[in-house]
């Protein structure tokens, strides 16, 4: 199994709801990744995660709440989202940190 | 501050022909580069990396070449095809994180 899957696909919320999206790779990768990519932007690094912890955060607002339950698994937690954190949310994993990173197809997210 | 930087949003090519992708970086630690393809609606693919300590990595189709000394790196794709018409994007990988460029949009037209 050599890919990263995302769930959902898509994802239309308001602005008082609570969400989760939910990244799995199954390819022994110890490192995983939350990037968030707006319209004819690059992907813009989130949250680094290294055998399970937290590594790094940029500075992410609270909103945004990360969770790693296992190694294969990724989660990330929304609430109270604004309508400009309206993006697409791609997970990354990679065979540790540094290495070169495998994307997942990304959820959309639209916050009303 | 762009930290990587890629100044042509877009390339349009004739099949078969040579597509050249340029990239420039600012922060000479920088030790090891990557190139991924992006389609609409998909994550990134990644097609190669190269590491500082070489000039030059190919893979196929796919020929990139770093100048160090002008801290700049180029992605050539011979010949080009359709199917290759995606964003592609250049990212250095400093301590665990990938700098993406802003990406340049090839076209190839048959």
């Amino acid at each position: 199994d050599t890919e990263v899957t995302q769930t959902p696909k898509h994802l239309v919320m308001g602005m008082t709801n609570k969400k989760s999206l939910k990244c799995e790779q199954h390819m022994g990768h110890r490192a995983m990744y939350w990037y968030k990519q707006k319209a004819k932007k690059p992907p813009e690094l989130m949250f680094v995660y290294s055998y399970e912890k937290l590594s790094i955060n940029e500075s992410v607002p609270s909103r945004f709440s990360p969770e790693c339950p296992n190694s294969s698994l990724l989660n990330l937690h929304l609430h109270a989202l604004q309508p400009e954190d309206s993006a697409l949310y791609l997970c990354a994993s990679s065979q540790g940190e540094g290495g070169i990173q495998f994307f997942g197809p990304g959820t959309r997210l639209t916050v009303l | 501050d762009q930290q990587v930087k890629q100044n042509s949003p877009s390339l349009s090519v004739q099949e078969g022909r040579i597509s050249i992708l340029n990239c420039d970086y600012t922060n000479s630690m920088f030790d090891y580069f990557l190139w991924y393809k992006k389609y609409p609606a998909e994550g990134p693919t990644f097609l190669i990396s190269i590491s500082s300590i070489k000039d030059k990595n190919e893979d196929g189709r796919f020929t990139v070449f770093l100048n160090k000394s002008a801290k700049h790196l180029s992605l050539h794709i011979v010949p080009s095809q359709p199917g290759d018409s995606a964003v592609y994007f250049c990212a250095a990988s400093p301590a665990g994180k990938l700098i993406f460029g802003q990406g340049t949009t090839l076209q190839v037209k048959p």
